[in-house]
């Protein structure tokens, strides 16, 4: 079945420091990949997209590539801010296998400190 | 735009007794989502219906779990009897679409306690 496995966390980082968090799948069809943010006390949101393989997915300065020759989908930022400070999740989406739904990985919690 | 739309906020119960979850999609959204998030378990897809019509529903943990909608603008999820292993933050999303290649958006969730 499908699966995402992502980084470890947490995660803590000084304000400007360069993101990087990993994430690599397993489907057995054509996913398309997803970056999830969740703020404290409050549902995940959409952050990036990718729907092909060597899309890359960007906004509010986080970037990701799929990779489909490395299974990869790597979550980057080059500054972070305080305010970055959330669990991110990477998620899959294989509409030939999972007539729909999403495969999410366990999350990473970042802590950005001033 | 609302948003998904969730009530309660926060439930607080007694062990046994039945709880009703509310979700309001998205106007327009034709998938919904019901998830379960706790710290040991992370987030769990409970179950998901397109079109009204649940076409997935291995993650519901029992038969104390259900989950209806009735129209494509509500759907409730149920827990009867309810346990403490149960508490927990309960999220419902909706989108546009099979579900498949397009975002899931989420609501604000209820955050469960069973006593």
């Amino acid at each position: 079945g499908n699966s995402v496995t992502q980084m470890e966390g947490p995660v803590t980082l000084s304000e400007e420091a360069f993101l990087t968090i990993n994430c690599t799948y397993t489907a057995t069809g054509y996913p398309s990949l997803f970056w999830y943010v969740q703020y404290p006390g409050e549902g995940l949101q959409l952050l990036l997209k990718a729907t092909k393989a060597d899309d890359k997915g960007s906004n509010k300065g986080f970037e990701a590539t799929y990779r489909k020759e490395t299974t990869s989908f790597h979550l980057e930022k080059g500054s972070v801010q305080v305010s970055d400070s959330a669990v991110y999740f990477c998620a899959l989406s294989d509409l030939a296998t999972n007539a729909g739904k999403s495969t999410f990985g366990d999350g990473t919690t970042l802590t950005v400190k001033p | 735009d609302a948003g998904v739309i969730q009530s309660p906020r926060h439930e607080v119960t007694e062990m046994g007794q039945e709880v009703t979850l509310r979700c309001k999609p998205i106007s327009g959204h034709n998938s919904l989502f019901w998830y379960r998030q706790t710290m040991m378990r992370g987030l769990e897809l409970l179950i998901y219906f397109n079109n009204n019509v649940p076409i997935d529903d291995s993650g519901m943990p029992e038969d104390r779990f259900s989950a209806k909608m009735p129209n494509a603008s509500f759907s409730t999820l149920k827990i009867q009897p309810s346990e403490p292993r149960d508490s927990a933050v309960y999220f419902c999303a909706s989108s546009f679409g099979t579900g498949g290649y397009n975002e899931q958006f989420f609501g604000p969730g209820t955050r469960l306690t069973v006593l």
